[in-house]
């Protein structure tokens, strides 16, 4: 079992909608989490962190549910420029992060 | 802003050659490394550093070799390219500390021929 694993995805979703992604971990000891934004041929970028009690930047909400072990992000009213993959994020001790694979999330006009 | 430099952007090498990516941050962080990137595979870390002079296998280390003797740079050798090494190869680094962010490079796209 991957020790993060997320959907790869392609969702597909006309803009203005509503998407959820969801990373599951498998390390109960994981302590930070986070979800990174890539761009195709791009590096990835720090999207947002996720804290225990939830969080929501503009657009998008992230969720961490340590009992079921997984993490979710909530993208509403999705535009063009939402179109990436976006990578679940988590250290596991240390300095140590593992990155799940990523989905791709396209949004078309 | 942070930035992490990675001087070679597009390499091509032939089998067996010696390849060196070389890697520069600004921000004095303390952590630097290396990870490839694949289809479908995500993100996998090769080695890491958390001070000068001191590295850390990863996940894949098998054919690589890393060197930090300076603070700001980290380089990953591939002391003898194969055509399963050909890949995109990020460099990052972060400071010290739980929730602290990790920075990228741009990306070394490596392909063996």
């Amino acid at each position: 079992r991957k020790e993060v694993e997320q959907d790869p995805g392609p969702f597909n979703v006309p803009e203005g909608a509503t998407v959820a992604f969801n990373c599951t971990y498998s390390n109960s000891a994981s302590q930070s989490f986070f979800w990174y934004r890539q761009d195709c041929r791009k590096e990835p970028k720090l999207l947002m962190s996720v804290y225990s009690s939830g969080n929501e930047d503009g657009r998008f909400t992230a969720q961490l549910n340590r009992a079921s072990q997984y993490i979710s992000l909530l993208i509403r009213d999705s535009k063009l420029s939402d179109s990436a993959t976006y990578l679940c994020v988590v250290k596991v001790g240390g300095n140590k992060l593992v990155f799940g694979a990523g989905t791709i999330l396209r949004v078309k006009s | 802003d942070v930035k992490v430099t990675q001087s070679s952007r597009y390499l091509v090498k032939r089998t067996g050659e010696k390849v060196f990516l070389e890697c520069v941050q600004d921000m004095d962080h303390e952590n630097m490394f290396w990870y490839r990137q694949d289809p479908g595979l995500g993100l996998r870390l090769i080695y890491f550093s958390y001070d000068v002079k001191m590295k850390e296998k990863g996940d894949i280390p098998e054919g690589y070799s890393v060197s930090r003797e300076k603070k700001e740079r980290f380089s990953l050798i591939l002391e003898s390219a194969s055509t399963n090494q050909t890949s995109m190869y990020l460099c990052a680094s972060s400071s010290t500390g739980a929730g602290n962010t990790i920075y990228f490079g741009e990306g070394s796209w490596l392909t063996v021929v």
